[in-house]
Order: C-alpha cells, then sequence, then structure tokens
C-alpha cells in the first residue's frame, strides 16, 4: 500500500517556465514533509521542507505548498532550469518518529 | 554542512561472500542514520533505523541476521551484507538525521553504494 504518491512518472517543461511537481499521501499521522532531488547513481539531494502547521515554504526558486484537507503537497520550481532537469521524490514523516515514506519519485525534464 | 559519505561507492562480489558498507558524517554528528534499498525506476524503502550505542530498528521484511547494522559512533555507521545473493543486487543509501528548528528534521544523503552480486 503506497502511503506516499506521486502520480505523475515525468513532466517535461520548457526552460524559465513554472515546473509543479504533485505529491498525494493517505496517511493523516504525517507530520513533516521533505522534497528530495536525485540524479542517476547518487543519493537524494535535500531541496526543501515543510511542518504540518504550516501551508507554504519558499526558498528562492523552490516553493512547497501543503493542503492538509485534501492530504496534497507541491513543489514549484520557477524559473525552471536545464539544471533542475532529475528525478524528485516526496517524503512524509510519521508524526512521533523520525521515519519517512518516500514517493516513487517524477522525472522532470527542462527543456533548454 | 551536512554531508555525508559512502564506501565504497561500488562493489561486486561474488555470491556468499559478505560485503561491508560505510557510512559517515563529515561534519556533525548523527545519533540516528538510515539505510534506504532502491531497485530499478523504483523509490527508497526504508530497509533500517541505525541508532548510536543501540541495536537497529529494522522495517517488516527486512531480515536483520541478513543486513547487519552497526552503529559505533556518532559519525560512522555501517552495513554489512552476508552470505550475499544476486537478489541482494542493489543501490544501497545511507542517510543521517539532522534536526532543524520548530520539531522538524532532515535526513541528508550519502552517494548510494552500487552493490553487484555475481
Amino acid at each position: 500500500d503506497q502511503q506516499v504518491k506521486q502520480n505523475s512518472p515525468s513532466l517535461s517543461v520548457q526552460e524559465g517556465r513554472i515546473s509543479i511537481l504533485n505529491c498525494d499521501y493517505t496517511n493523516s499521522m504525517f507530520d513533516y514533509f521533505l522534497w528530495y532531488k536525485k540524479y542517476p547513481a547518487e543519493g537524494p539531494t535535500f531541496l526543501i521542507s515543510i511542518s504540518s502547521i504550516k501551508d507554504k515554504n519558499e526558498d528562492g526558486r523552490f516553493t512547497v505548498f501543503l493542503n492538509k484537507s485534501a492530504k496534497h503537497l507541491s513543489l514549484h520550481i520557477v524559473p525552471s532550469q536545464p539544471g533542475d532537469s532529475a528525478v524528485y521524490f516526496c517524503a512524509a514523516r510519521f508524526s512521533g518518529t523520525y521515519k519517512y515514506i518516500f514517493g516513487t519519485g517524477t522525472r522532470l525534464k527542462v527543456l533548454a | 554542512g551536512a554531508v555525508v559519505s559512502q564506501h565504497p561507492s561500488r562493489v561486486i562480489c561474488k555470491s556468499g561472500t559478505s560485503v561491508k558498507i560505510e557510512c559517515r558524517s563529515l561534519d556533525f554528528q548523527a545519533t540516528t542514520m538510515f539505510w534506504y534499498r532502491q531497485f530499478p525506476k523504483k523509490s527508497l524503502m526504508l530497509m533500517a533505523t541505525s541508532n548510536e550505542g543501540s541495536k537497529a530498528t529494522y522495517e517488516q521484511g527486512v531480515e536483520k541476521d541478513k543486513f547487519l547494522i552497526n552503529h559505533a559512533s556518532l559519525t560512522l555507521s555501517t552495513l554489512t551484507v552476508t552470505s550475499a545473493h544476486p537478489e541482494d543486487s542493489s543501490f544501497y543509501i545511507c542517510s543521517a538525521r539532522v534536526a532543524s528548528g520548530g520539531g522538524g528534521d532532515t535526513q541528508y544523503f550519502g552517494p548510494g553504494t552500487r552493490l553487484t552480486v555475481l
């Protein structure tokens, strides 16, 4: 049972435009969320986080939005750059633990 | 800051041998580290939580006698794949937990180890 889902396996965006990556979860006991970027044969790189008590967090070109009622979060990248091309994973933490469950990933391709 | 290294980056071994993978936090201390496994085109699957000075906590379905974890210091955790078989071939990634403000935390990942068992 996949508790954290990224329903779009891939996404292509033109350079300079906005990239929106989506993540849905089913467990209301998740209290903290992370987004990672991953290149092949490398470990994930942390991008941005958000607590369940917030609905938005921004860091440079990256903004994460959380809609608790819909159990949905999204990562916005603007403007998108070719170097952003990678696989993006969302991860959700069980409240009271340090354990994160990762989504299945979305491959983003930013076209020059 | 928050750099995590893993060694080796790639290992090929014969079936039946044991392989040790090291995970180090280079510029910080980590009381909690994690070991993940990633299959091709799949998500990261948490195998176990490694706690400094105590026994690791394994996820359901992960054999603790097969995947031995030792977290001997605040900067080093090791994963030993014992009596490796071809089905153990995978990409193994470790992470170290760093607490952030407001009750949150972040995991910083190592670069991963590609294990191939012949």
